[in-house]
């Protein structure tokens, strides 16, 4: 069983800091996803890496992929309580059609 | 283009009842999965459907079913109903390696 390890659990920044998330696993992934959920929602999907390497930007939230593709992060620059979610990886190791995900990372951004 | 609808969006079923979840894919998506989520386990994937037929299943008991329709529309239905299956229910849809989710059903078990 492929597991997928996100940290840290929790994070409580105030408004204008940085922060960064992290997802690790032993195994390959064919592709990672990153989703930010907010309560009583569904997760909304924020990138997609594939490739080794890879970096992309979306605003202030910059996603890295590991050489390996074992391991990914997220980082987002100067927080704005908009920011505040549930911020979830999710794996999928050998495309049979399912996804892992992480346990996820609390983001709580003070005004 | 509109997105996966799931419905209904809140469910309050007693032990031992049955329930039907519905979830209608973003337009040409074939593949509709669903999951379990909860605070102790997180999100748990459930099963996968693509044209009619199951191509993944979780680690779930067989009270867990699901179904797809030639429309690509998908049912799941969870019978004999526990206490533990209070979960937020969540589908999603695709077309390649990326998932596009409802917003779930909430179900309270009573």
């Amino acid at each position: 069983t492929q597991l997928l390890e996100q940290s840290p659990q929790f994070l409580s920044i105030q408004e204008g800091e940085n922060l960064t998330v992290y997802c690790n696993s032993s195994s390959v992934f064919s592709s990672l996803q990153w989703y930010r959920q907010e309560p009583g929602e569904g997760p909304v999907l924020l990138v997609t890496v594939v490739t080794g390497g890879e970096v992309k930007k979306l605003k202030r939230l910059t996603f890295q992929f590991g050489d390996a593709r074992k391991d990914s992060s997220l980082h987002i620059t100067a927080a704005q309580p908009g920011d505040t979610g549930l911020y979830l990886c999710a794996g999928d190791w050998s495309n049979d059609y399912k996804l892992s995900f992480g346990a996820g990372t609390t983001v709580t951004v003070r005004a | 283009k509109a997105g996966v609808t799931q419905t209904p969006r809140y469910l309050i079923k007693t032990r031992g009842q049955q329930v039907t979840l519905s979830c209608s894919p973003i337009s040409g998506h074939r593949s509709v999965s669903w999951y379990q989520q909860t605070p102790g386990q997180g999100l748990q994937f459930l099963f996968e459907y693509f044209s009619e037929t199951q191509r993944n299943k979780g680690n779930f008991p067989g009270r867990f079913s699901g179904r797809q329709f030639s429309n690509s529309r998908s049912e799941m239905n969870v019978s004999t109903l526990e206490l533990g299956d209070s979960a937020l229910y969540l589908c999603a849809s695709s077309l390649g390696y990326e998932a596009f989710f409802g917003q779930g059903t909430r179900l309270t078990v009573v």
